[in-house]
């Protein structure tokens, strides 16, 4: 079992429409990011979270420390949020360094 | 603008050849890391650096070497490439301040096929 799991793995939405992208993870953590990516581009970092809620125009990430759960929203979704979107968490064991664990990320593709 | 540079975007290589991907960054990153992506799987870390002249290995180090001569470089070394390397691969640095971590930035990637 993966130490991140995201849900689902493929999502088709028409425009306008609200999204939801769950993930959950199964490690102690001392952040969670979520990553966008745009197929054949680079990876882009929407949010870093360590509690509670952020919003970015019409993109809202909240996490939930003690279910390890944490949800991206995009509200009034638009054919350009048309890409995959990944999960990754940082680890808290205190270590000096600030690698990452991935999810496989979700493919969200919203149709016109 | 300020980010991190890799290059090249694409390469095609020979089974048993070598090659060196290149990757810089302008925000003075004490961290930086190599990545690769491969199809329905996530990203796993090859090698990683805490600062110049430290590196350490990551999840799927084999085939690879690295380099950090410098804050702004950390150029990824494969050796006798295999087909098992083909694969997409990312750099990405950050940085830490009293605990603190920020600034995650990846660059556009480079995708590689051994054939």
């Amino acid at each position: 079992k993966n130490e991140v799991e995201q849900s689902p793995q493929n999502l088709t939405a028409q425009e306008g429409e609200f999204i939801t992208i769950n993930c959950s993870y199964s490690v102690g953590i001392s952040a969670l990011h979520w990553l966008q990516q745009h197929p054949g581009g680079g990876i882009v970092s929407l949010f870093m979270l360590s509690s509670g809620k952020k919003k970015h125009g019409r993109l809202i990430a909240t996490i939930n420390i003690q279910e390890k759960h944490s949800s991206l929203h995009i509200t009034a979704s638009h054919p350009r949020d048309s890409a995959v979107y990944i999960c990754a968490v940082r680890l808290n064991y205190g270590g000096a360094t600030n690698k990452l664990i991935f999810g496989t990320g979700t493919l969200l593709a919203v149709q016109p | 603008n300020a980010g991190v540079t890799q290059t090249p975007k694409f390469r095609i290589l020979k089974i048993g050849q070598s090659m060196t991907l290149q990757c810089a960054q302008d925000m003075n990153h004490n961290y930086m890391y190599w990545y690769r992506q491969d199809p329905g799987m996530g990203l796993k870390l090859i090698y990683y650096s805490v600062g110049a002249g430290i590196t350490d290995k990551g999840e799927v180090p084999n085939g690879y070497n690295v380099s950090r001569s410098t804050t702004e470089d950390f150029p990824l070394r494969l050796e006798l490439a295999a087909p098992s390397q083909t694969s997409v691969y990312f750099c990405a640095s950050s940085t830490r301040d009293r605990g603190l971590v920020y600034g995650y930035t990846f660059g556009s990637g480079t995708r590689l096929t051994v054939v």
